[in-house]
């Protein structure tokens, strides 16, 4: 156990939905990475939050959008889902805003998009 | 932007034999490497990394090396045991210049008892 959860652990929608996913990081880690991982764009950096800051921005698409909040937990929006955004969603955390720092994983989310 | 090709996709290897995979990046200016282990069904986990000023680095049975004149860097697995059967994603990134973080498509390793 990594120590950074995520909810929910499955979530099942259909396009053209909005979900939201969740994430705590570990205990006194200040940075938070999304990825996205599918099988064909195998795994993907979508962005990092850094203490409430935005700080470094992968491929995210417009539709999806993120934040990082005061208890440093954050959440990834993504709206009108496409069938191609059905993928598993793994957040991260590590303590500081250097991207060298170990970025421990959470379990991830599987989203399926019908 | 980063381009990282890794091969091979897949490798079955005898137990106790090593195993390799390499990667390379079309960046000059990513200086960070990270190598994940994925079992299936769940998260990514560190298993070793590597700075640009430095051109190899071991922990126990495993070591990565990087050439970055050819902009290469490559796993090593040595005594390989069955629980090192996973994906290993390879990964590239420019620290300090916003932490973008660009992966590798994964080598599917099976150690064959």
């Amino acid at each position: 156990d990594s120590g950074v959860t995520q909810t929910p652990k499955h979530l099942i929608t259909a396009t053209g939905q909005r979900v939201t996913l969740r994430c705590s990081p570990r205990s006194g880690d200040l940075s938070v990475y999304w990825y996205q991982q599918s099988l064909d764009q195998g795994l993907q950096f979508l962005i990092q939050y850094y203490n409430g800051e935005e700080r470094a921005k992968g491929n995210i698409l417009e539709r999806f959008s993120a934040q990082q909040f005061p208890d440093l937990h954050s959440e990834l929006n993504l709206s009108s889902l496409e069938l191609g955004d059905s993928a598993l969603y793994f957040c991260a955390s590590s303590l500081r805003e250097s991207g060298t720092d170990t970025q421990y994983f959470g379990p991830g989310t599987r989203l399926t998009v019908l | 932007g980063e381009n990282v090709e890794q091969h091979p996709s897949t490798l079955s290897v005898q137990e106790g034999d090593s195993a390799v995979i390499k990667c390379t990046y079309s960046d000059s200016a990513s200086n960070y490497f990270p190598w994940y282990k994925q079992e299936l069904g769940k998260r990514p986990q560190l298993i070793i990394d590597i700075r640009s000023n430095v051109g190899e680095k071991k922990d126990q049975r495993i070591a990565v090396t990087l050439n970055k004149t050819a902009k290469h860097f490559s796993l090593h697995i040595t005594e390989t045991q069955p629980e090192d059967s996973a994906v290993y994603f390879c990964a590239a990134s420019s620290y300090g210049t916003g932490n973008q973080f660009y992966f590798g498509t994964g080598t599917s390793l099976t150690v064959i008892p």
